[in-house]
């Protein structure tokens, strides 16, 4: 079955903590994707990553950054946590193109609460 | 730029009711559609999509149709059941890019 695996299911840091959310797909996928899910605003999109080393800004990437050394592996970035940085973060992938018909795969969530 | 817009919650139906969620969107080109499901402390999977216009997408009792002329893509149900109790997104992907754009999802509770 294919699997989109998050590292963590609950996270607690405190401010300014550098912290790493991995996501490891096992599909051979392309484009990658971390989302932000907070109540009353959906699914806001934070990176994306097209190819290994590949990366675009999505919609709210201030606080975050990303790596993409291996194709499977996308890790997201809080470079300083703050408090309003808690919120439930959800990887993503999907085969690949510009025309994105695909189906996105999601993990099963990463809940980080911020101190 | 492109959006999507879809019918706030919670939506609370007794069991065997007809649901409606709506959606509609903003796109240029040509996007793809699609309803995905969130179960309790679980990740989103695809319900179902829509790829072009006049396409019917149907998963599990579900159905919604691309309506290019009203941008729409509501989704459908005739009977619910209790198991349904979920979170239900709508969503888009952007044409000649590689996002998906989702609404804000709408909680849908069944009641035995």
């Amino acid at each position: 079955d294919v699997k989109v695996t998050q590292s963590s299911r609950y996270l607690v840091k405190r401010t300014g903590e550098k912290v790493f959310l991995e996501c490891v797909q096992d599909m051979d996928h392309e484009n990658m994707f971390w989302y932000r899910q907070d109540p009353g605003l959906g699914l806001r999109l934070i990176y994306f990553s097209y190819d290994v080393k590949m990366k675009e800004k999505g919609d709210i990437p201030e606080g975050y950054s990303v790596s993409r050394e291996k194709k499977e592996r996308f890790s997201l970035i809080l470079e300083s946590a703050s408090t309003n940085q808690t919120s439930m973060y959800l990887c993503a992938s999907s085969q690949g193109g510009t025309r994105p018909n695909e189906k996105l795969f999601f993990g099963s969530g990463t809940q980080l609460s911020v101190l | 730029g492109d959006s999507v817009t879809q019918m706030e919650g919670p939506v609370t139906l007794s069991e065997e009711a007809f649901l409606t969620i709506n959606c509609t969107y903003t796109a240029t080109g040509y996007p793809s559609l699609f309803w995905y499901v969130q179960y309790p402390g679980e990740g989103l999977q695809l319900l179902l999509k829509a790829t072009k216009a006049d396409d019917k997408g149907s998963n599990k009792g579900f159905e919604a149709t691309y309506r290019k002329e009203t941008t729409s893509f509501h989704l459908e149900k005739g009977s619910v059941q209790v198991s349904d109790s979920a979170v239900y997104f709508c969503a888009l992907g952007a044409s000649g890019t590689y996002k998906y754009i989702f609404g804000t999802g709408t909680r849908l509770k069944v009641l035995a």
